[in-house]
């Protein structure tokens, strides 16, 4: 049980461009979906917050207007990267709450390369 | 001074070794702690999660929390090739606050 899973695995994307990630807890509903971004040999650095069906709380230093975040029902929250540019090029992890549960169950990870 | 310190290693152990893992931290406010295992290019496995300060195990794997010296580990007997991964440990304040804060995580290398 509580598996998160991650779509795409890896997107590349010129600069400029969009790209969508999504994150789908499959046999649970999740209350609170978490987006977090790790760059090589680094640890995994909290961006934003989201509750199904309200706006999202980002960390301090996340641009919200870059970073768009839909958490639309409670198995589905989505990431839109906006305009990306090479320096946007990171690993990018969901995670998962379920219920009223404390522990958080994470995603595959995506990848995103922007040229 | 960061709020979880971890030191990234590398770590390198034969096979059948047991390995120890730790973070320290320097908020009081931490109440809960896990340790998550992150295969390379792939999202963190929860492990372990634990509230008190005390031993909790399963299986192969012990954590253990000193709240008094803000210090927790992760200990790892009969150590296998496939426990080759980045151990991450993280931490969260009580309440509704559900903000886990990582350390850097360490590189664990099981030699057969």
């Amino acid at each position: 049980g509580a598996v998160v899973s991650q779509h795409p695995s890896w997107v590349i994307c010129k600069s400029g461009t969009s790209v969508k990630i999504e994150c789908r807890s499959l046999d649970f509903q999740a209350t609170t979906m978490f987006w977090y971004r790790q760059f090589p040999k680094q640890s995994l650095m909290l961006m934003a917050t989201s509750n199904e069906g309200s706006k999202a709380t980002y960390e301090q230093g996340v641009e919200k207007d870059k970073f768009l975040i839909n958490h639309a029902s409670l198995t589905l929250s989505t990431l839109t990267v906006t305009s990306a540019h090479p320096e946007d090029s990171s690993f990018y992890i969901c995670s998962a709450r379920p219920g009223l549960a404390r522990e958080q169950y994470f995603g595959p990870g995506t990848r995103l390369t922007v040229t | 001074q960061k709020e979880v310190e971890q030191d990234p290693g590398p770590l390198s152990v034969p096979e059948g070794a047991i390995v120890s893992l730790n973070c320290t931290y320097s908020n009081s406010a931490f109440q809960y702690f896990m340790w998550y295992r992150q295969y390379s290019r792939k999202g963190p496995e929860l492990l372990m999660y634990t509230y008190s300060s005390g031993n909790k195990e399963d299986g192969r794997f012990t954590a253990q929390v000193d709240k008094s010296s803000k210090y927790i580990s992760l200990f790892i007997r009969d150590s296998q090739p496939s426990d080759s991964a980045t151990y991450l440990c993280a931490m969260k304040s009580g309440g509704s606050n559900y903000k886990l804060t990582f350390g850097k995580g360490t590189l664990l290398t099981v030699n057969p």
